[in-house]
């Protein structure tokens, strides 16, 4: 079954430490992003990539890096966890070439930076 | 002035109820106009999307734009408490590439 999926779906850890929130998807899509979601708030986008060794920063400012060194994946890492990183993080991907880009979302992570 | 309002809720209306849900935008360039609807702990899912101003309908949902007042709005009819989520607007672009810009979603609640 195609899908998204996001690890670790919780995570609870303390400031200064490296941390990777991982996102694969099954359905062979090209395009692939990274939003940030606030309770209540509309989802930013960090990060997204057209491709394999494609990156672009979002529209929100992020200390976050990304990679995709393979097509299905792309993981987002935090070199060094602040409070201020406390947030919902969402992972989607779409189908290039298509009229209407329709984003197909992961569960997302909820991290919890104390 | 954000380019998509959204009235964050929460909304409480009792089952069966009509439910309308509504956003309105700044951004003139929008061509396509999409809902979300977001669970509890998951992530969005695309319910319908679409183009020209007029209704679309699919099943118990109505998507409704408005371009002349910058206005989409969802219904849904005979609520169930099924339909208790989040519901997202969201708007897309073409910037040198497809770029969506959300609401910050409608909390609704259908009550038994």
């Amino acid at each position: 079954e195609a899908d998204i999926y996001q690890t670790p779906r919780y995570l609870v850890i303390g400031t200064g430490k490296k941390i990777t929130l991982e996102c694969s998807q099954t359905m062979g899509h090209d395009k692939m992003y990274w939003y940030q979601q606030d309770p209540g708030m509309e989802l930013h986008l960090i990060h997204y990539s057209y491709g394999v060794n494609s990156t672009e920063k979002g529209d929100l400012s992020s200390e976050s890096t990304v990679s995709r060194i393979r097509t299905e994946h792309f993981p987002l890492t935090l070199e060094s966890a602040r409070p201020s990183h406390t947030s919902q993080y969402l992972c989607a991907s779409s189908d290039l070439g298509v009229l209407v880009e329709t984003q197909y979302f992961g569960p997302g992570t909820r991290l919890l930076v104390l | 002035q954000k380019e998509v309002e959204q009235d964050p809720g929460p909304l409480s209306v009792p089952e069966g109820a009509i439910v309308s849900l509504n956003c309105t935008y700044s951004n003139s360039a929008f061509q396509y106009f999409m809902w979300y609807r977001q669970y509890s702990r998951k992530g969005p899912e695309l319910l319908m999307y679409t183009y020209s101003s007029g209704n679309k309908e699919d099943g118990r949902f109505t998507a409704q734009v408005d371009k002349s007042s910058k206005y989409i709005s969802l219904f849904i009819r005979d609520s169930q408490p099924s339909d208790s989520a989040t519901y997202l607007c969201a708007m897309s672009v073409f910037q040198g590439a497809q770029k969506l810009v959300f609401g910050q979603g409608t909390r609704l609640t259908i009550n038994p």
